[in-house]
């Protein structure tokens, strides 16, 4: 199965943005990169997911390398609300393969 | 919209007690997601439904657990007899479509400790 790899944790300043980065260098062709995160307390929830091109929505951005082995979260403006432990998946359409879920990377947002 | 609905928010009971855990999917969704975290091992998914019918039960971790899905709108997660070791929170999520390129909805666990 494919794996991703992130840091344990980071650290950002309130307004300022966030690169939060995955490498996913077994990845196959057919896998999108998928990000949740998770608030204290709460289950997680999907921010953004992607193929190939670079995605944009409401809530963030994703940044796909060309050859696909890493990728990027982006936050536009960190806000206190945004510290959560983000994850980054990697999911097969049409594969019934179990999604692996890692330990994520823990971002604290500075005020 | 309601999200996904996750019964009880937390259960406290006796170890050799049997537990069961209820999830309502978001209405019009088609697969289903148990899911149990804990410190130590992180996200684990448990089994996956798609159209109430089970396709990966893998994640089961023994006989003690079993889940069902009677209908679309209704899924329950087993534990008989539950153990110590079964404490955790519990995580149901549902999608159109399986794995593949649609994102999952979590409802917000229910938080088992077995005494």
């Amino acid at each position: 199965d494919a794996k991703t790899t992130q840091p344990n944790s980071m650290e950002s300043n309130e307004e300022e943005p966030v690169h939060l980065p995955c490498n996913h260098s077994t990845i196959s062709g057919t896998d999108y990169i998928h990000w949740y995160r998770q608030l204290p307390s709460q289950g997680p929830e999907y921010v953004i997911h992607g193929l190939t091109s670079n995605v944009n929505n409401r809530m963030a951005s994703l940044a796909i390398a060309e050859d696909r082995k890493s990728s990027t979260l982006i936050l536009h403006r960190a806000t206190l609300r945004d510290a959560a432990v983000y994850y980054c998946i990697l999911s097969s359409a049409g594969n019934n393969r179990k999604l692996i879920w890692g330990l994520g990377t823990s971002l604290a947002v500075n005020p | 919209d309601a999200g996904v609905i996750q019964s009880p928010r937390h259960e406290v009971t006796e170890m050799g007690q049997e537990v069961t855990l209820r999830c309502k999917p978001i209405s019009g969704h088609n697969s289903l997601f148990w899911y149990r975290q804990t410190m130590m091992r992180g996200l684990e998914l448990l089994i996956y439904f798609n159209n109430n019918v089970p396709i990966d039960d893998s994640g089961m971790p023994e006989d003690r657990f079993s889940a069902k899905m009677p209908n679309a709108s209704f899924s329950t997660l087993k534990i008989q007899p539950s153990e110590p070791r079964d404490s955790a929170v519990y995580f149901c999520a549902s999608s159109l479509g399986g794995y593949g390129n649609q994102p999952q909805h979590f409802g917000d666990g229910t938080r088992l400790s077995i005494l």
